[in-house]
């Protein structure tokens, strides 16, 4: 495997089910995000990990539980989802340094997530 | 605080005709910038990126775009579009030095242009 993995490509759920979402990056980098893809609305910036650290939580409903218990591993728990919450969920990694950003993000395939 | 507007949710061309997608930005500090494209279903590829050296960057698939700070735009160009191009294509700005306080290069998009080429 090489770049950004996701699995599953796609989860159709209940409001009431509980499941995660995977990311595994091969890039050696050591900053993960979560993002949300919704119709008609820009990308919206969820979780930020650096060096396993959350740093950035940008007001997301705690429906939505983050893990990130290595460098090269994201997981995203849902549960008690609303349909609203239904998107594409796309992880990405970078390589950051102290002081400096990266010169870019690489993104994973997604995740389209249904919930009904 | 940084922002990203791109102009035209929508752009059609016919095959073999000149893409334009316009990207200007906002930013208090010198940006980095970037193209980013989205084919249905997958996820975001970078096409191209500006970090500060040449103005004019050239990317993957016959694609450039030109950095011009007067102008604070960052277009996106190909002399040729072909049927393949169709996607919706992302504009992004990054602050260089996480002066928002920020770890991270913390990457503020653009609403997207969906490209469609024409036979």
């Amino acid at each position: 495997e090489t770049g950004v993995t996701q699995t599953p490509r796609h989860l159709v759920m209940g409001m009431t089910n509980k499941k995660s979402l995977k990311c595994e990056q091969h890039l050696g980098h050591n900053a993960m995000y979560w993002y949300k893809q919704s119709a008609k609305k820009p990308l919206e910036l969820m979780f930020v990990y650096n060096f396993k650290e959350q740093t950035e939580n940008n007001s997301v409903p705690s429906r939505f539980s983050p893990e990130c218990p290595n460098s090269s591993h994201l997981f995203l728990h849902l549960h008690t989802l609303q349909p609203e919450d239904s998107a594409l969920y796309l992880c990405a990694s970078s390589q950051e340094t102290t002081g400096r950003s990266s010169y870019e993000q690489y993104f994973g395939p997604g995740t389209r997530l249904t919930v009904t | 605080a940084q922002s990203v507007t791109q102009l035209g949710s929508h752009v059609s061309v016919s095959e073999g005709a000149l893409v334009l997608l316009r990207c200007n930005y906002s930013s208090s500090v010198p940006p980095y910038l970037f193209w980013y494209v989205q084919y249905p279903n997958q996820g975001l590829q970078l096409l191209l990126k500006y970090t500060s050296a040449a103005t004019l960057v050239k990317g993957i698939n016959g694609f450039e775009a030109e950095f011009k700070k007067s102008e604070t735009s960052f277009h996106l160009t190909k002399p040729s579009a072909h049927m393949s191009d169709a996607a919706e294509y992302f504009c992004a700005v990054s602050d260089p030095f996480n002066a928002g306080g920020t770890s991270y290069g913390k990457l503020t998009f653009g609403q997207g242009t969906i490209l469609t080429v024409h036979p």
